[in-house]
């Protein structure tokens, strides 16, 4: 089946820097990819809609300044968490939308971000 | 280790008629269990949860799943479907080891349920 991947899979970083996350798709091309983020026993939440070649649509509540998404290719989405602090402490997943395959999807394996 | 398995990837049901949608799972851990469904061309929206309070879980739209440990189910049910329940769902197993709080999440292949006039 079709796989995604992110990297890195676990980051510390200090309050203060910015930390980029890369989710891929390794043996197809996504239009579409989602980003979540989810807190401890909580559900994920959908933080922005990526189309290749286009600006992120991002929900409410979402700061854009703060979670810049760049989706430059079929198969490589980033999200960057700029000026991190221990409250953007959180797993962060990725999923991808097959082109040409309607409603066909994939997730990564997540992204664990603690903030110092 | 963790593992969800959706036992069909593909449900068709009458309008009007019950919703069952399977999912087992497997946690070295106490589980949280979630139902998301997503529509086409949107994102993943959470139906309902299980964090190891009640064992029956109402969610939304009339949604409803019961966390059966001895079976390691948790099976999503609705009593009467309706045309907008047609969407794709996802069985979701998150647990957390003991060690520096770290979760995994893994999602189940998704069930396209698809519900006819």
């Amino acid at each position: 089946g079709a796989v995604v991947s992110q990297h890195p899979s676990w980051v510390i970083c200090k309050s203060g820097t910015s930390v980029k996350i890369e989710c891929r798709s390794l043996d197809f091309q996504a239009t579409t990819m989602f980003w979540y983020r989810q807190f401890p026993k909580q559900s994920l939440m959908l933080m922005a809609t990526s189309n290749e070649g286009s600006k992120a649509t991002y929900e409410q509540g979402v700061e854009k300044d703060k979670f810049l998404i760049n989706h430059a290719s079929l198969t490589l989405s980033t999200l960057t968490v700029t000026s991190a602090h221990p409250e953007d402490s959180s797993f962060y997943i990725c999923s991808a939308r097959a082109s040409g395959r309607k409603e066909t999807q994939y997730f990564g394996p997540g992204t664990r971000l603690l903030v110092l | 280790a963790q593992s969800v398995t959706q036992l069909d990837s593909h449900v068709s049901v009458s309008e009007g008629t019950p919703v069952l949608l399977r999912c087992n799972y497997s946690s070295s851990y106490s589980p949280s269990l979630f139902w998301y469904v997503q529509h086409p061309n949107k994102g993943l929206q959470l139906l309902l949860k299980y964090t190891s309070a009640a064992t029956l879980v109402k969610g939304i739209n009339g949604f409803e799943a019961e966390f059966k440990k001895s079976e390691t189910s948790f099976h999503l049910t609705k009593p009467s479907a309706h045309m907008s329940d047609a969407a794709e769902y996802f069985c979701v197993v998150s647990d957390d080891p003991n060690s520096g709080g770290y979760q995994k999440v893994t999602f189940g292949t998704g069930t396209k349920l698809q519900v006819i006039p």
